[in-house]
């Protein structure tokens, strides 16, 4: 079966910090990932998705970026953390291309910048 | 261009009374439809889908959810609520995009239910 392991839990970073959290899948091949950023009373967010090793797009501009070093190893990241940039922070996956294939989502991260 | 609009932030139900979350989309495009519901600091398990054929649709835990085109809704009910149904509830539309699942969620409706 699959799973979807999001790490750290937790995190308090302060401005100006660089972050680095980490997303990786078992139990399937060449999957869609995807990261999404959770705001209270805002719903998800789309901040990045990955059809494949090294292919990022990004939804909206902003002071993130992510990576996908490997099939199934999603990393988000940012040089210099933003109070903004606090929330809780989702990665997903998806089988390749299939709208009517739901996503799976991993435990998420919650990221409070002070 | 697809939407997503959740009515009501925050439901409140007693134990063993209907459930009733609204869901409206707008899609250029047949819907893809989605419940997703997250319980405190997890992420979201999906509860049920629409894709095509019948309409209503049924999910775990009892719930279900019915497709009607020309009202552009997806809401979600259960006869009987149930102190672990208190979670946030999200409603979701797909469509496909160069490659990748493209969903919009609503902004997600938190169920109460009170004893």
């Amino acid at each position: 079966s699959q799973t979807i392991h999001q790490w750290p839990a937790t995190l308090v970073q302060p401005v100006g910090s660089p972050l680095s959290l980490e997303c990786t899948v078992e139990g399937t091949s060449n999957p869609n990932l995807y990261w999404y950023r959770q705001a209270a009373g805002r719903g998800l967010q789309l901040l990045f998705y990955s059809v494949g090793i090294g292919q990022i797009s990004s939804e909206v501009p902003q002071n993130l970026s992510a990576s996908r070093p490997q099939d199934r190893q999603f990393i988000l990241s940012s040089k210099k953390l933003l109070l903004s940039d606090s929330g809780f922070y989702l990665c997903a996956w998806s089988v390749a291309a299939g709208p009517g294939d739901e996503q799976f989502f991993g435990p998420g991260t919650r990221l409070t910048v002070l | 261009a697809q939407s997503v609009t959740q009515l009501g932030s925050h439901v409140s139900v007693s134990e063993g009374a209907l459930v009733l979350l609204r869901c409206n989309y707008s899609s250029s495009v047949p819907p893809y439809l989605f419940w997703y519901v997250q319980y405190p600091n997890q992420g979201l398990q999906l509860l049920l889908k629409y894709t095509t054929g019948a309409t209503l649709v049924k999910g775990i835990n009892g719930f279900e959810a019915e497709f009607k085109k020309s009202e552009t809704s997806f809401h979600l009910t259960k006869p009987s609520a149930h102190m672990s149904d208190a979670a946030e509830y999200f409603c979701a539309v797909s469509r496909p995009s160069g490659g990748y699942q493209k969903v919009t969620f609503g902004t997600g409706t938190k169920l109460q239910v009170i004893p």
